[in-house]
């Protein structure tokens, strides 16, 4: 289930179970997506990216989905691992830019 | 092929020295932008440096300066430490003008400590 922690939201998650991380963007002009993932003691690490005239976009084990009216941004990730525990953060910017804005992250925890 | 590498990786400093935090970008790149991450929270925009100008700011002071060399590879200083300024410093390396899709490669970072 879902908790907030001292300081990011954690989601837990079985290993094998699919997982979803939601986040909130403010800028409407952003029009570029991007989902990090940060291990400790390491720098964000780039998952999957979505433009603004899509709507949802797949990866490995990933799929971004973008709803530009509510502004709400979610990273699904199929059959979860332990690899990947990590916290994750979505950003956004204007597309060429590469001035991002980073939402608050989302600690996932994948219980073997 | 290295990535972005940043040194040194951890600095204690004592309130109102300043620090140097250098940031060697990844191979084929030109573009240098840092950020803040404090304990918790997501990284901050700081500023970006291509062909060694500062092009873009957040909203950081003054105390916040950098440098690019003709290498690409470039330098956060901060003066005046503040304990608020202990976090982690990230480095991101791009190509500007390089394919659409170019991404930002981010360094491990420089965990910064100020007591």
């Amino acid at each position: 289930g879902e908790s907030v922690g001292l300081h990011l939201p954690t989601l837990s998650v079985q290993e094998g179970d699919n997982s979803i991380i939601n986040c909130a963007y403010s800028n409407s002009a952003s029009d570029y997506f991007i989902w990090y993932k940060q291990e400790s003691g390491k720098g964000p690490q780039f998952i999957i990216d979505i433009r603004s005239n899509m709507d949802k976009r797949q990866g490995q084990r990933v799929t971004v989905l973008l709803n530009k009216t509510v502004k709400h941004l979610s990273l699904q990730i199929a059959a979860t691992q332990p690899g990947d525990s990590a916290v994750y953060f979505c950003a956004e910017c204007v597309y060429g830019n590469n001035r991002l804005a980073f939402g608050k992250g989302n600690q996932v925890v994948v219980i073997p | 092929d290295a990535g972005v590498t940043q040194s040194p990786t951890h600095l204690i400093k004592t309130r109102g020295q300043q620090v140097t935090l250098r940031c060697s970008p990844k191979s084929g790149h030109d573009t240098v932008s840092w950020y803040q991450q404090a304990l918790g929270q997501g990284p901050q925009f700081i500023f970006q440096y291509y062909e060694e100008e500062e092009r873009q700011r957040g909203n950081f002071p003054d105390r916040f300066s950098g440098h690019q060399f003709p290498n690409y590879s470039s330098e956060l200083n901060v003066n005046a430490l503040l304990l608020g300024d202990s976090a982690l410093y990230l480095c991101a390396s791009s190509l500007r003008g390089g394919p659409a899709n170019e991404k930002l490669f981010f360094g491990s970072g420089t965990q910064l400590s100020v007591l």
